[in-house]
């Protein structure tokens, strides 16, 4: 089974700092995403990644920014948290079909 | 999701039978996607349609109709174990907001 690890699981930041997300694919997958969460307003997709130092903007990417060095790691960057980052976040990869979806990290930037 | 509709929510009793409808609008077509989500958890693959007609898994069934853009997931003999929410997904950036489905004894 594709495992896809999110290095936390909940983060607590303060305004102002820069956060890194970690995500870690097993799998081979050339597709790497990432996706907030938030009630009433589903999944949406901040950035995606196709290959290697290949990166395309998702519908919401102001604020982040994201590294695809390895083909195992993709990594979001929040800049300079702002509380409406607040959110969960979700790592996802596939190759073809179906997408398997990490743990999620809670961030709540306070 | 703003090209996805689905309801928002839905009850059913363990045992039964229940429908999610799924109804969607996307250019360049790759399939459609349905994902279970526990509360709290992450969204977890159920099925994937990319042509007509219904695929089935076990307990659960996942029906396409592209030329309506309408699909729906049946789940048989509910558990409780299924209440969830259930996503129905088309392309990377095209999900429902979600159907929570609520199963009582």
């Amino acid at each position: 089974d594709v495992k896809v690890t999110q290095s936390s699981r909940y983060l607590v930041k303060r305004t102002g700092e820069k956060v890194f997300l970690e995500c870690v694919q097993d799998m081979d997958h050339e597709n790497m995403f990432w996706y907030r969460q938030d009630p009433g307003l589903g999944l949406r997709l901040i950035y995606f990644s196709y290959d290697v130092k290949m990166k395309e903007k998702g519908d919401i990417p102001e604020g982040y920014s994201v590294s695809r060095e390895k083909k195992e790691r993709f990594s979001l960057i929040l800049e300079s948290a702002s509380t409406n980052q607040t959110s969960m976040y979700l790592c996802a990869s596939s190759l073809q079909g179906g997408y398997t979806f990490g743990s999620g990290t809670r961030l709540t930037v306070v | 999701g703003q090209n996805i509709d689905q309801p928002t929510e839905m009850t059913a009793t363990e045992g039964a039978i229940v429908q999610i409808n799924c109804t969607y609008q996307t250019s360049g077509f790759n399939g459609l996607f349905w994902y279970q989500q526990h509360a709290g958890e992450a969204p977890t693959f159920l099925s994937y349609n990319v042509l007509d007609g219904l695929e089935e898994k076990g307990r659960f069934s996942s029906f396409l109709s592209r030329s309506k853009g309408y699909s729906y997931l049946l789940l048989k003999e509910l558990q409780m174990k299924d209440s969830a929410s259930y996503l129905c997904g088309a392309g990377k950036s095209t999900f429902g907001d979600g159907t929570t489905l609520t199963v009582k004894p």
